[in-house]
C-alpha cells in the first residue's frame, strides 16, 4: 500500500514553455502533499505544501506565481513550472501523506529546459 | 532555528558496519525518520523513531535519544547496494518534516 506516482518521469522542454507535473496516492487518500526540488548532489528542498483543497504554501524564496500547485482532489496534486528556463531544470519530486506522519514519495520528475 | 546535522560523506567497506549519525535541533519533536535514497531516485522509508531506543529491521537499525537530541542509523553486513544518500528527517511541533542534508555513503569493494 501507500504508493505515489508522478508523471511524466522525464520531460524535455524549451526555455519560455509550461511544463504540468501530476502526483496521485493510488491506494489513499492525501490529505497533504509535498513538492520538493533536488539539484544534483544536493538535499531535497521544499518547495510548497498543498493541502486539499485550499491554497499552497510556499516556502521562503519560492515564486508562487511561477510554481503553481494546484491540490484538486484528496489523490491529486499538481505542479506547473511557467515559463521555465534553464535553472529550473531538476529533479522534482513529491510525496503524500495521510493521517500519519510518514511521507511516501513519488519517483521523481526530471526536467530539463534547454 | 531548526537544524538538523549528518556528515557529509562516510565511506566503508562491504561486508562492514557503518554508523551513520544525525543531531537535530528542532521546536518540538514528534519523530525521526532515516530515508535512503540512491542517486536519481526518490527517498524511500527506512525507520521511524518516536521513543527512546535501538529498533532493528534486518541489516538496519535505527536508534534515538531525545534528551540528546541524537539518532544513529546503523548498517550492518554492507553490500555494494547500500551506497546511497541517507536522510534524517524530524517531525516537528507543527508536524513538518525538517530535513538534513543527507550522508553520502560510499561502499568499497
Amino acid at each position: 500500500g501507500a504508493v505515489v506516482s508522478q508523471h511524466p518521469s522525464w520531460v524535455i522542454c524549451k526555455s519560455g514553455t509550461s511544463v504540468k507535473i501530476e502526483c496521485r496516492s493510488l491506494d489513499f487518500q492525501a490529505t497533504t502533499m509535498f513538492w520538493y526540488r533536488q539539484f544534483p548532489k544536493q538535499s531535497l528542498m521544499l518547495m510548497a505544501t498543498s493541502n486539499e483543497g485550499s491554497k499552497a504554501t510556499y516556502e521562503q524564496g519560492v515564486e508562487k506565481d511561477k510554481f503553481l500547485i494546484n491540490h484538486a482532489s484528496l489523490t491529486l496534486s499538481t505542479l506547473t513550472v511557467t515559463s521555465a528556463h534553464p535553472e529550473d531544470s531538476s529533479f522534482y519530486i513529491c510525496s503524500a501523506k495521510d493521517r500519519d506522519y510518514e511521507q511516501y514519495f513519488g519517483p521523481g520528475t526530471r526536467l530539463t529546459v534547454t | 532555528g531548526q537544524n538538523i546535522d549528518q556528515p557529509t560523506e562516510m565511506t566503508a567497506t562491504e561486508g562492514a558496519i557503518v554508523q551513520i549519525n544525525c543531531t537535530y535541533q528542532t521546536s518540538g519533536f514528534n519523530g525521526l525518520f532515516w530515508y535512503q535514497q540512491h542517486a536519481g531516485e526518490a527517498p524511500t522509508f527506512l525507520s521511524y523513531n518516536v521513543l527512546d531506543g535501538l529498533e532493528e529491521k534486518g541489516r538496519f537499525s535505527s536508534f534515538l535519544s531525545r534528551s540528546k537530541g541524537y539518532s544513529y542509523l546503523l548498517l550492518k553486513e554492507l553490500q555494494m547496494k547500500d551506497s546511497a544518500s541517507y536522510l534524517c528527517a524530524v517531525v516537528d511541533s507543527n508536524y513538518q518534516l525538517i530535513w538534513g542534508a543527507g550522508t553520502k555513503l560510499i561502499i568499497k569493494p
